[in-house]
């Protein structure tokens, strides 16, 4: 499976915007790069997806790079119910649909 | 969005007994289930790969005849931890493939914390 890197936290003030990074050099062209996120105690929940276009939805924004070897998930303005574990995920549709979670990157978000 | 639910959401339970955790699409039929369980403190682990009207895929390292899937209609889907032991403690985590919907991403339940004493 090809494999995504995150940072393991990051720290983003209140109402300001959000830039969380994943390297995916191994991605292979029918991989999606899939974003979740991880309340405490909660099960994971979609934020967000793309294959080579950036994307946008009301809760976030995925800048893909040209080489897809890398993205960004974009939260425009960071609240305190934003802090979760971000999950940076590729999944191949021709390979079972899965999803294999990493680390993650836990996002504080101070008031 | 689709709704997935739990139950239970926590549970206890004596080493040694069985346990059934549920887990229902509640407004979209989910031909495919996936299991997960995550210790603390780790990121989620795939336990199985759940389709409806066959016999779930494990993952490696997964124990078939301790960790009993069934996936009897494309509502539900159920996890059995058989002869559960301290070890097995974890949260579990449930999904359902939203492709039958037309939509690439998975839809999760809140999970179900278990406890064996």
């Amino acid at each position: 499976d090809a494999k995504t890197t995150q940072p393991n936290s990051m720290e983003s003030n209140e109402e300001e915007p959000v830039h969380l990074p994943c390297n995916h050099s191994t991605i292979s062209g029918t991989d999606y790069i899939h974003w979740y996120r991880q309340l405490p105690s909660q099960g994971p929940e979609y934020v967000i997806h793309g294959l080579t276009s950036n994307v946008n939805n009301r809760m976030a924004s995925l800048a893909i790079a040209e080489d897809r070897k890398s993205s960004t998930l974009i939260l425009h303005r960071a609240t305190l119910r934003d802090a979760a574990v971000y999950y940076c995920i590729l999944r191949d549709l021709n390979a079972g649909n899965m999803l294999t979670f990493g680390g993650g990157t836990r996002l504080m978000v101070k008031p | 969005g689709a709704v997935v639910s739990q139950h239970p959401s926590r549970v206890i339970c004596k080493s040694g007994t069985s346990v059934k955790i549920e887990c229902r699409s509640l407004d979209f039929q989910a031909t495919t289930m996936f299991w997960y369980r995550q210790f603390p403190k780790q990121s989620l682990m795939l336990m199985a790969t759940s389709n409806e009207g066959s016999k779930a895929t494990y993952e490696q390292g997964v124990e078939k005849d301790k960790f009993l899937i069934n996936h009897a209609s494309l509502t539900l889907s159920t996890l059995t931890v058989t002869s559960a032991h301290p070890e097995d403690s974890s949260f579990y985590i449930c999904s359902a493939d939203g492709l039958a919907r037309g939509r690439n991403e998975q839809f999760f339940g809140p999970g179900t914390r278990l406890t064996v004493l």
